[in-house]
């Protein structure tokens, strides 16, 4: 099993609140990703690192930002919530070359009212 | 534009049957195609990875095919087992600095007893 990790797991919020989805890994992966997936549906990538100080934007516009400041995390931001937010948010990390198979974390399902 | 097509989209077989997913695709430049398997409220963990020259791969009752000619690939489950309901998720790496996945919209398996 990966070693990554996501909390929190579930999160109902209202409408205007700023929340922060905590994505970490032990496996010293230098590639970190975020995914929004939304039920029964395929994961689109909206934010991906290719180390600490590096943060691209992914194919799925998103309102969230994230920060890599340390290699093991990988952390995402949403200022303001909406219910058009609602959706599962799957971090992934891969290391450097090889087959670079990236292992997924369990997710966070986020609910906003 | 980079697509994965699943079919089925969704599956109902009995325990102790086989099936066989399929999955196109129309990935360029082609790297590598991975199938995982995502249980309901999970992150995907990858069950198998193969590249432009393999054309089979198993693992253990899962079995891989990839045609790089047709871009068709198809995982066969042999003797299901009810622990295999889960979506299973046909992903696509280009060949691309950033070897940036193409996800397919999966193919929901549900087996009954």
């Amino acid at each position: 099993e990966a070693d990554i990790y996501q909390t929190p797991r579930y999160l109902v919020i209202g409408t205007g609140k700023k929340i922060t989805l905590e994505c970490s890994q032990t496996m010293g992966h230098d590639k970190m990703y975020w995914y929004q997936q939304d039920p029964g549906m395929e994961l689109h990538l909206i934010h991906y690192s290719y180390g600490v100080n590096s943060t691209e934007k992914g194919d799925l516009s998103s309102e969230s930002t994230v920060s890599r400041i340390r290699t093991e995390h990988f952390p995402l931001t949403l200022e303001s919530a909406r219910p058009s937010h609602t959706s599962q948010y799957l971090c992934a990390s891969s290391n450097r070359g090889g087959e670079e198979t990236q292992y997924f974390g369990p997710g966070t399902r986020l609910l906003v009212l | 534009k980079n697509q994965v097509e699943q079919s089925p989209q969704s599956l109902i077989i009995l325990e102790g049957k086989n099936c066989t997913l399929q999955c196109n695709y129309t990935v360029s430049p082609f790297s590598n195609l991975r199938w995982y398997k995502q249980d309901t409220g999970r992150g995907p963990v990858s069950l198998t990875i193969m590249t432009f020259s393999e054309n089979t791969k198993s693992n253990g009752r899962y079995t891989a095919t990839l045609d790089a000619d047709t871009k068709q690939s198809s995982l066969h489950i042999t003797a299901s087992q009810l622990s295999d309901s889960a979506s299973y998720i046909c992903v696509v790496s280009a060949g691309n600095a950033g070897n940036m996945l193409t996800f397919g919209g999966g193919t929901r398996l549900m087996v009954k007893p």
